[in-house]
């Protein structure tokens, strides 16, 4: 079954408002999480690093203000999309690295939740 | 900098045939790990396979074989006997360092028909 759970999976919204993704690790801690983006037909490319007890680390290019990530517990984070537009459509996916403080070499496996498509009209 | 690229962007074959994924990858850190995902149309995620930097064994699983090849920089995907359900988008990943962070190649698509 499933180790990282996200939630929504789907939702729609009309432009201007927010919208907030969860992203659980269910049998898990996990200290250090990853928020991915994906546009239809195109490969994922990582947001965020979600850091248990302090910010989040943003890659270049990503609006820190637009996206609000919390990561609350050692099994949440939360991915909020302020003010959304329509060009903030699409496929948010979190990961979480099982095992260790998000280290590979002492962790087993990268899970993936199971992804959230939002569509802002 | 590290960087997966695939080069193919959509492969259709036959039900029962053999298909090759390839994926190449570069980096400049010696300890690294190589990824495949299957992405099918339901959206999710579905991993296939890890490697290390320091394992360049082959690994078979099913009908599913990996070639690493450190020499080349490449980690090709073959399916084997291919069937419908392999219609999916496959993804090649890397990792480098002390963090989980993934570097996606663009992907796959792959169509299988019957």
């Amino acid at each position: 079954g499933a180790v990282v759970s996200q939630h929504p999976s789907r939702v729609i919204c009309k432009s201007g408002t927010s919208v907030k993704i969860e992203c659980r690790s269910l049998d898990f801690q996990a200290t250090t999480m990853f928020w991915y983006r994906q546009f239809p037909k195109q490969s994922l490319m990582l947001m965020a690093t979600s850091n248990e007890g302090s910010k989040a680390t943003y890659e270049q290019g990503v609006e820190k203000d637009k996206f609000l990530i919390n990561h609350a517990s050692l099994t949440l984070s939360t991915l909020t999309v302020t003010s959304a537009h329509p060009e903030d459509s699409s496929f948010y996916i979190c990961s979480a690295p099982r095992g260790g403080r998000g280290h590979l070499l002492n962790t087993g496996e990268l899970f993936f939740g199971e992804g959230s498509r939002l569509t802002v009209l | 900098a590290q960087k997966v690229t695939q080069a193919q962007t959509e492969i259709s074959v036959v039900e029962k045939e053999d298909v090759t994924l390839d994926c190449v990858y570069e980096t400049r850190d010696t300890t690294y790990y190589l990824f495949w995902y299957k992405q099918p149309p339901s959206g999710e995620l579905v991993f296939l396979i890890r490697r290390n930097s320091f394992d360049e064994q082959n690994e078979i699983s099913g009908r599913y074989s990996w070639n690493f090849q450190k020499s080349t920089s490449s980690f090709n995907f073959t399916i084997t006997a291919s069937q419908v359900v392999d219609s999916a988008v496959y993804f090649c990943a890397l990792s480098t360092g002390a963090n989980s962070k993934l570097t996606f190649g663009k992907g796959i698509t792959l169509s299988v028909r019957p």
